[in-house]
């Protein structure tokens, strides 16, 4: 089965730094996906990479997949209060046809004023 | 665009009663929808994968008799939890595929289950 590797696992930065956020998959990837969390609600989903090298932004988070598909990394600039909370970030394994998402553990983001 | 409503929240319940939870897509049309369970501090959990018109497919480990999935419509599917123990209790999360082609789930705000 597919596993996810997240680190750091926590993360505390001051208001203004940038940070970077990884996920490692044991296995080759077919889609990966970045979702950010909010203690106790649901996913909101942040940005989908399915191509080697591919990389996208959105706002002051940009998220990169490796070209071997099996690495990716979600970097905030200019970090935010609004910007904390849990990303969890999700594979489809390569072939998968059903959708299914296995998820990493997760990095809770604390970001101080 | 794509909104996932779930519902309850929240629920408090005796041990040995029955609960449903909700999962809606609001603005799409959803063929297959998914149940998650989060432990705390945990990742989630896949339980089963809900496709409209016909059974769920449980992962290894769920007791389908135990959490029933129902996927009556493509805008609706429900998870009940018969005869809930306190060992049940959990957050658990619905999300919804929206269309064929793009693979990206939206996620519900999850259920917070107690049980007493």
């Amino acid at each position: 089965s597919q596993e996810l590797e997240q680190s750091p696992q926590s993360l505390i930065v001051q208001e203004g730094k940038n940070l970077t956020i990884n996920c490692t998959s044991s296995k080759t990837l077919y889609g990966l996906y970045w979702y950010k969390q909010k203690y106790g609600e649901g996913l909101i989903f942040l940005m989908m990479l399915q191509k080697g090298g591919e990389e996208k932004s959105h706002e002051k988070i940009t998220a990169k997949l490796d070209e071997k598909k099996q690495q990716s990394s979600l970097h905030i600039t200019a970090s935010q209060p609004s910007h904390a909370g849990i990303y969890l970030c999700g594979a489809a394994p390569l072939g998968a046809g059903s959708y299914q998402l296995t998820f990493g553990k997760g990095t809770k983001l604390s970001v101080i004023p | 665009g794509a909104v996932v409503s779930q519902h309850p929240s929240r629920v408090i319940c005796k041990s040995g009663t029955s609960v449903k939870i909700e999962c809606r897509s609001l603005d799409f049309q959803a063929t297959t929808m998914f149940w998650y369970r989060q432990f705390p501090k945990q990742s989630l959990m896949l339980m089963a994968t809900s496709n409209e018109g016909s059974k769920a497919t449980y992962e290894q480990g769920v007791e389908k008799d135990k959490f029933l999935i129902n996927h009556a419509s493509l805008t609706l599917s429900t998870l009940t939890v018969t005869s809930a123990h306190p060992e049940d209790s959990s957050f658990y999360i619905c999300s919804a595929k929206q269309g064929a082609a793009k693979n990206i789930q939206y996620f519900g705000a999850g259920t917070r289950l107690s049980v007493l």
